[in-house]
């Protein structure tokens, strides 16, 4: 198993413009996490998936920002309309039930 | 609202200097307490899960140990290569299963 995979792991855009990212967990892996990151901050949640069903949200979470995960498999983020402030590290995590997260590279977002 | 707090921000040591890393957590009640390490422009990487007060986990130079407020992680006689930042996170009982992360201590080891 090569781990948790992250795509693109940089993204430059212009303000205003979708962008999306992927992630394919590690495949024994039931739950999925996406948490975003910034610099000198610890990883914030996101959003949280059990197989295929969207189990949580934060409450902080924009509506431009949506996620899926199509048959409990691998994982996308959409953010719309992206503003200055998503400028961050968006990490993907897997775990089977209970265990430790097993995270991705990240993907780096710059809104210019 | 479950709250991480780490202790200190960033830690300078010695190559050979001990040291411990603090987090301190409010839970309603604690499932889990996972300790990470993360390299400059990579994914955080899981190193221990600790679950009851009293518990410690060992790892090469490491040692985390829990109380029913806080974690240690230890770390003896430490080299340059565990320069790196230590995240703690905890995961509370209740049925939520999504862990809340502290910010993290930056270690720098010199040699």
């Amino acid at each position: 198993d090569t781990g948790v995979s992250q795509d693109p792991r940089h993204k430059i855009t212009k303000r205003g413009q979708n962008v999306t990212f992927r992630c394919d967990p590690i495949s024994e892996h039931n739950r999925l996490y996406w948490y975003r990151q910034t610099l000198g901050q610890g990883p914030e949640f996101l959003t949280y998936f059990q197989n295929e069903a969207q189990l949580e949200k934060s409450r902080l979470l924009s509506d431009r920002f949506s996620a899926e995960r199509p048959k409990g498999s691998f994982s996308t983020l959409e953010i719309q309309r992206t503003e200055q402030g998503d400028s961050a590290m968006y990490l993907c995590a897997s775990s089977f039930n209970q265990e430790g997260l097993t995270f991705g590279a990240g993907s780096r977002l710059t809104v210019l | 609202e479950d709250q991480v707090t780490q202790s200190p921000e960033a830690l300078r040591l010695q190559e050979g200097e001990s040291s411990s890393l603090n987090c301190s957590y409010t839970v309603s009640g604690l499932r889990g307490l996972f300790w990470y390490r993360q390299d400059p422009g990579k994914g955080p990487e899981f190193l221990f899960t600790l679950y009851s007060a009293g518990e410690e986990k060992e790892k090469e130079r490491l040692k985390a140990t829990l109380t029913k407020k806080e974690s240690f992680l230890h770390i003896t006689a430490p080299k340059p290569e565990d320069s790196a930042t230590y995240l703690c996170a905890v995961q509370a009982l209740g049925g939520s299963y999504i862990p809340t992360f502290g910010r993290g201590t930056s270690l720098i080891v010199h040699p």
